[in-house]
């Protein structure tokens, strides 16, 4: 039983296409996060919701969409992808205030 | 603009030696630090943390030291064992933004049998 679960796992794609990236937890956490993993490997936070509120934003442009049906769930939506576009995904969540986050296994997509 | 470092892409150790893995940070507003290991195709996951009004906290095998007037914090793993061999990432969060997580671009470690 998974965690934090994320599909799709690898997604390769053409400039200018949209595509989505599912993000599911089963913990119960309150909060949960978008990580973008550069090719310089930092793992820079995009999002973070926190009962499906947006809590953090960060300079991320206007294409990344996230969007929190429910708690247990953070989607991203990506417009008119971009080849800089391409790195790994990571979704990871926690209850507020706690500092341990679980995160899953990351989506690696490479736009082509 | 990377306010949390790890200078050392990668280290190599023999098992049963100490791994030793070094965290450097330039915001001093940071209040709370954490090491995450990740293996190949997972996501990380946590190891260790230490509040900034303590140097040192351990867990088993593994110690975190904080030395705050250096902006630096260091991961020792005694004795490292080939199963340790992952990428570590070091974190750290601002103490007005317990949600706002800065990382490293992490350290690959790898225990040599």
């Amino acid at each position: 039983d998974t965690a934090v679960s994320q599909t799709p796992k690898y997604l390769v794609t053409q400039m200018g296409n949209d595509k989505s990236i599912k993000c599911e937890q089963n913990l119960g956490h309150d909060t949960m996060y978008w990580y973008k993993q550069d090719s310089k490997k930092f793992l820079k936070i995009m999002f973070s919701y926190n009962n499906k509120e947006l809590i953090i934003n960060e300079t991320v442009p206007n294409r990344f969409s996230p969007k929190s049906p429910d708690k247990a769930h953070l989607n991203l939506h990506i417009n008119s992808l971009e080849l800089g576009d391409s790195a790994v995904y990571f979704c990871a969540s926690s209850r507020l205030a706690n500092y341990e986050q679980y995160f899953g296994p990351g989506t690696r997509l490479t736009v082509t | 603009d990377q306010q949390v470092k790890q200078n050392s892409p990668s280290l190599s150790v023999q098992e049963g030696r100490i791994s030793i893995l070094n965290c450097d940070y330039t915001n001093s507003m940071f209040d709370y630090f954490l090491w995450y290991k990740k293996y190949p195709a997972e996501g990380p996951t946590f190891l260790i943390s230490i509040s900034s009004i303590k140097d040192k906290n351990e867990d088993g095998r593994f110690t975190v030291f904080l030395n705050k007037s250096a902006k630096h914090l260091s991961l020792h793993i005694v004795p490292s064992q080939p199963g340790d061999s992952a990428v570590y990432f070091c974190a750290a969060l601002p103490r007005n933004n317990f949600n706002k997580f800065y990382f490293g671009s992490g350290t690959k470690l790898n225990v040599k049998p």
